[in-house]
């Protein structure tokens, strides 16, 4: 059973600074996306990232998908509180289905 | 724009009884499915669709029936309610079953207590 594991799973920090959420496999995936989800809503995409060793940046967000396609990265820089909400990688284990993290949970502080 | 629409938003059950979750999607997708999301948990597959008349299992199904009549509706039955199916429901759609880097999307999600 292929399994994201991803850390930390609640971080809480102040406006500005940075941080780096972690999601780990010990299988290959074909591709990997990243989700965020705001209380009350569903997720919404916000990356996928295919090749290994790719980087894609979304304004102050930075994603890295490993060399390996066993991990993925996902990196805010100048956090807000705008960016609070609980983020979710997700991965396809063969077809069409995806498999999720347990997420983290981010509060940024003003 | 209504893309995935799920009801009710909310809902009380006591164990035993039954009840059905609705979703519809307006985006002609192919693809359909049905997580429940616990806490530190993430979200688990519980069904899911790849067309009209065709189902399948995904990893906590027990519980729970699916069936899908049509392209746009994809409704999740519980038959006998118990307290541990007490989450937070969310359906999903994407264009098609193959590659994993289709965009899914979500509904809004229905949150479930079971008494």
């Amino acid at each position: 059973t292929q399994l994201l594991e991803q850390s930390p799973q609640f971080l809480s920090i102040q406006e500005g600074e940075n941080l780096t959420v972690y999601c780990n496999s010990s299988s290959v995936f074909s591709s990997l996306q990243w989700y965020r989800q705001e209380p009350g809503e569903g997720p919404v995409l916000l990356v996928t990232v295919v090749t290994g060793g790719e980087v894609k940046k979304l304004k102050r967000l930075t994603f890295q998908f490993g060399d390996a396609r066993k991990d993925s990265s996902l990196h805010i820089t100048a956090a807000q509180p705008g960016d609070t909400g609980l983020y979710l990688c997700a991965g396809p284990p063969g077809g069409g289905k995806l498999i999720f993290g347990q997420g983290t949970e981010l509060s940024v502080k003003p | 724009n209504a893309g995935v629409t799920q009801t009710p938003k909310f809902q009380v059950l006591k164990t035993g009884q039954s009840m059905t979750l609705q979703c519809a999607q307006d985006m002609n997708h192919e693809y359909m499915s049905w997580y429940r999301q616990d806490p530190g948990m993430g979200l688990r597959l519980i069904h899911y669709s790849v067309g009209a008349g065709i189902t399948d299992q995904g990893e906590v199904p027990n519980g729970y029936n699916v069936s899908r009549s049509t392209t746009e509706d994809f409704p999740l039955r519980l038959l006998s309610a118990a307290p541990s199916q007490t989450s937070v429901y969310f359906c999903a759609s994407k264009l098609t079953w193959g590659g994993g880097t289709n965009i899914q999307y979500f509904g809004a999600g229905t949150r479930l207590s079971v008494l």
